[in-house]
């Protein structure tokens, strides 16, 4: 079955440091999302990406999908204490309208 | 955020009880979902409902037992568990046939089986 790895599974930063989250998928997707789910919280919606390529932004967020569709990354630029939580990526496979395959996730610690 | 709410927030149970865990989503959607978020592993999808039916069951154990009365409530039925199903359970819902399908999450159930 479809398979979304996602590294690292820890990252420890010091505020202002930028971060990468990467995620790989062992299929091609139809879309991919990123979802941000605090300490304590549950996963809460960050973006979707869909076409080959694609680069979105939100403020110091920038997400990309890579350009065959099976890769995708999350970077943080110059975090802060908010950005603390586990970054999840899904991904959904052109099979499936309902199935997203979640990665492990990555736990981000900022150090003030 | 009130879009999915779920109850009780936290369980604790023995392994002969039976309980049952409730979702209410308030957003219009036709699709809702249960999954199972375990330490150190990735979100699991345990059950999947689009317009009431179920679409999809992902080889979960028969102690856990799905019910979608209609498009807005979603519960999940546990009886014998095991203590190695203590986790947390995650309520979510969609619409289904957008394009841009987001899932939108409630709180989730902290479960605890002694």
């Amino acid at each position: 079955g479809q398979q979304v790895m996602q590294i690292p599974q820890y990252q420890h930063v010091q505020e202002g440091e930028d971060f990468t989250t990467y995620c790989n998928s062992s299929t091609t997707l139809s879309n991919i999302q990123w979802y941000k789910q605090r300490p304590g919280g549950h996963p809460v919606f960050l973006i979707q990406l869909v076409k080959s390529g694609e680069v979105k932004k939100q403020k110091r967020l920038t997400f990309q999908f890579g350009e065959a569709k099976k890769n995708s990354s999350l970077h943080i630029t110059a975090t802060q204490t908010t950005d603390v939580g586990t970054y999840f990526c899904a991904g959904r496979s052109g099979g499936s309208n309902y199935k997203l395959t979640f990665g492990k996730g990555t736990l981000l610690t900022v150090n003030p | 955020e009130t879009g999915v709410t779920q109850t009780p927030r936290h369980l604790v149970m023995g392994m002969t009880n039976k309980k049952s865990l409730k979702c209410e989503q308030h957003l219009g959607h036709n699709a809702m979902y249960w999954y199972k978020q375990s330490a150190k592993k990735p979100l699991e999808l345990m059950f999947v409902y689009n317009f009431k039916e179920q679409t999809e069951n992902n080889s979960v154990p028969s102690r856990f037992s799905p019910e979608c009365p209609n498009s807005s409530h979603l519960f999940l039925h546990l009886h014998t568990l095991q203590p190695e199903d203590s986790a947390l359970y995650l309520c979510a819902s969609s619409q289904a046939d957008r394009v841009q399908e987001t899932q939108y999450f409630g709180p989730g159930t902290r479960l605890l089986v002694l």
